[in-house]
């Protein structure tokens, strides 16, 4: 299994500019979240998923937007980067009953720049 | 709101010494799970727990439900062992998404 994937690894972007970030797990996770880490912060839920079609805010969800047509995939689009957005992002899965999150498995992160 | 607490915020340790993280949160949860984020600024899981006491090599994670405290030891502290200790919990609910502590530095030294 590779567990959960991410790309890219570092992405240098400029004010106003899009991109996806890429999320995909091999263990038929039924719950894929987005956090972000800021230095001095703990990890902030962007949005999350508790199945294909079926996405939600978290704390943090403006400038973002998901998607979830898969089990395996749930990237992340930023809509019109800011330098605000600066940080590291992480993906990750788990199984998920009766509302409790099991075990978390982690992406590598991602490393955004936004000029 | 459910707020996540870590003590210490930075830790030094001697190699063989034994390690005391502690988590405190503030309304009832349904778990709690500790996790480790090396230098290199991978996470892993360690341990999900909602009562009792783990234990997975040299770690030991306890929660105490009424207490709403959690800890984590490491003991014979190793250099490898050096990382941020990072304590979230799961009020559950209609969602069950987790609520991060903000970590713990720990760097043991040879």
């Amino acid at each position: 299994n590779a567990g959960v994937t991410q790309t890219p690894k570092f992405q240098v972007l400029k004010t106003g500019q899009s991109m996806t970030l890429q999320c995909a797990q091999d263990m038929n996770h039924e719950y894929m979240s987005w956090y972000r880490q800021d230095p001095g912060m703990g990890l902030r839920l962007i949005h999350y998923s508790v199945g294909a079609g079926i996405t939600d805010q978290g704390e943090v969800p403006n400038g973002y937007n998901v998607s979830r047509s898969t089990t395996e995939d749930f990237p992340l689009r930023l809509l019109s980067a800011a330098p605000s957005q600066t940080s590291v992002y992480f993906c990750a899965s788990s199984f998920w009953a009766a509302n409790v999150q099991e075990t978390q498995y982690f992406g590598p992160g991602t490393r955004l720049l936004v000029l | 709101k459910n707020e996540v607490e870590q003590s210490p915020q930075n830790l030094t340790a001697q190699e063989g010494e034994f390690i005391t993280i502690n988590c405190s949160y503030s309304v009832g949860i349904s778990a709690l799970h500790w996790l480790q984020q090396h230098p290199g600024g991978g996470i892993v899981s360690l341990f999900m727990l909602s009562s009792g006491k783990k234990k997975h090599g040299r770690l030991i994670a306890t929660i105490n439900i009424q207490e709403k405290h959690s800890s984590l030891h490491i003991t014979a502290s190793h250099p490898r062992d050096s990382a941020v200790y990072i304590c979230a919990v799961s009020y559950g609910g209609s969602q069950g998404n987790l609520i991060f502590g903000k970590g713990t530095k720990l760097s043991v030294k040879p």
